[in-house]
């Protein structure tokens, strides 16, 4: 059984700080990963998706991937109360069609 | 381009009774996923379907089932509901679900089970 494992939270931020999400998986052979933000009551919405070791940013936003500890991060820079939302890790094996999500971790930006 | 749109948007359904849910993908798109998200489980996966052919399938009873049509819409169907069943049903479309492709999401189906 595959797993994704995150820290449901909260996580509480003050404005301007930095929010590091944490997501580690069970499936070795996991190939790509990916971050979703959810608003209450509305869908996901990919904001980041990485592939190999390292980091990737895209604005405010850095995602770091590390396979031999099978942990996927995130980090916010410059925190905002509109980052306040649910956060999902999610992963796919090789050959697979299927996202297998965490639970999600509740970002808090306190103004 | 128009998102993935979802129907119904709100459901009420009583034990025993069965439903189907609609989701038309981004035009364009062959692959439709379909997710049940519950507060107690997240979002998990039920299956996911590429020219009119079910390709994976999640740990789910076979009382949830689903379909895709040649013009790549989709529709799931639950038989005889159960209180547990009450979700988010989540509907997501791909070019070609490829495992390192973007979904995109409906907007999704709230069903409760009475």
């Amino acid at each position: 059984q595959k797993e994704v494992e995150q820290n449901s939270g909260p996580l509480s931020v003050p404005e301007g700080a930095i929010a590091s999400l944490n997501c580690t998986y069970s499936d070795r052979g996991s190939q790509s990963f990916f971050w979703y933000r959810q608003y209450s009551g509305k869908s996901p919405e990919l904001i980041m998706s990485i592939y190999s070791n390292g980091d990737k940013e895209d604005g405010r936003f850095t995602a770091q991937l590390n396979k031999a500890s099978q942990y996927v991060s995130l980090l916010i820079r410059d925190s905002q109360p509109s980052d306040s939302a649910t956060y999902l890790c999610a992963v796919t094996g090789a050959g697979s069609y299927q996202l297998t999500f965490g639970k999600g971790t509740k970002l808090s930006v306190i103004p | 381009k128009a998102g993935v749109t979802q129907t119904p948007r709100y459901l009420i359904k009583t034990r025993g009774q069965q439903v189907t849910l609609s989701c038309s993908p981004i035009s364009g798109h062959r692959s439709v996923s379909w997710y049940q998200q519950t507060p107690g489980q997240g979002l998990q996966f039920l299956f996911e379907y590429f020219s009119e052919t079910q390709r994976n399938k999640g740990n789910f009873p076979g009382r949830f089932s689903g379909r895709q049509f040649s013009n790549s819409r989709s529709e799931m169907n639950v038989s005889t509901l159960e209180l547990g069943d009450s979700a988010l049903y989540l509907c997501a479309s791909s070019l070609e679900g490829h495992n390192n492709e973007k979904l995109f999401f409906g907007s999704g189906t709230q069903l409760s089970v009475l």
